[in-house]
């Protein structure tokens, strides 16, 4: 079974260029994250999908970032203009947990940004 | 600032020495989760705690959560270079799963 696949791996522009990345969660998982992980640093939540709607976007820096998930499977994250401390690696991750209970996390392997 | 706290955040022995990485929080969790993730990937589950006081073994790794489920620790016996990573606690809260910063662990052969 496939598991969480995420485009592109890498990506260099310039500063105040748009970006975006998308993210295909494992088959059946209702449940979407998107994660920033800044170097040597723990994941921190951006946004939460629970099928298409956005559950907690409260982290999400909402002037220039924005985020879909149309259909409730495959998602999309912008970010416009980007700003040299976005440099980051953004992580999605899927699950099957609910407003509840939060189960194991299936991380993809992550879009490395560099702002120049 | 980070909710968890992890310790220490480097840690670097040699292989077949035994290690600990300490995770605590001044808030109580629901359950607990550690994971390992290795450069260029994300990060993988390696264990969930639910209850306190719970030890859970997994072959050379035993974790263990406080009996408050306010801290957590991960002990690795005879370490392997193939135990090397870095180490995430996450603590979960309704559906909320905060992470700490991270523990680097390299084994040296």
């Amino acid at each position: 079974e496939a598991g969480v696949v995420q485009s592109p791996r890498y990506k260099i522009i310039e500063k105040k260029q748009p970006v975006a990345f998308w993210c295909n969660p494992i088959s059946g998982h209702n449940t979407l994250y998107w994660y920033l992980q800044n170097l040597g640093q723990g994941p921190e939540l951006l946004i939460r999908y629970e099928n298409e709607e956005a559950v907690d976007d409260s982290q999400l820096p909402k002037d220039r970032f924005s985020a879909e998930r149309l259909k409730g499977v495959d998602s999309t994250l912008k970010i416009q203009p980007a700003e040299l401390g976005d440099s980051a690696v953004y992580l999605c991750a899927s699950s099957l947990g609910d407003r509840r209970y939060t189960g194991e996390l299936f991380f993809g392997e992550g879009s490395r940004l560099t702002v120049l | 600032t980070q909710l968890l706290e992890q310790s220490p955040q480097f840690l670097s022995i040699q292989e077949g020495e035994n290690l600990t990485v300490y995770c605590n929080s001044s808030s109580v969790f629901s359950s607990l989760q550690w994971y390992r993730q290795e450069p260029g990937e994300g990060p993988v589950l390696l264990v969930t705690v639910v209850t306190g006081g719970e030890v859970k073994k997994l072959k050379r790794l035993t974790f263990q959560f406080g009996d408050a489920r306010k801290d957590s620790s991960l002990h690795i016996t005879a370490a392997q270079t193939g135990d090397t990573g870095l180490y995430l606690c996450a603590g979960a809260n309704d559906y909320k799963l905060s992470f700490g910063a991270g523990t680097t662990v390299t084994v040296r052969a």
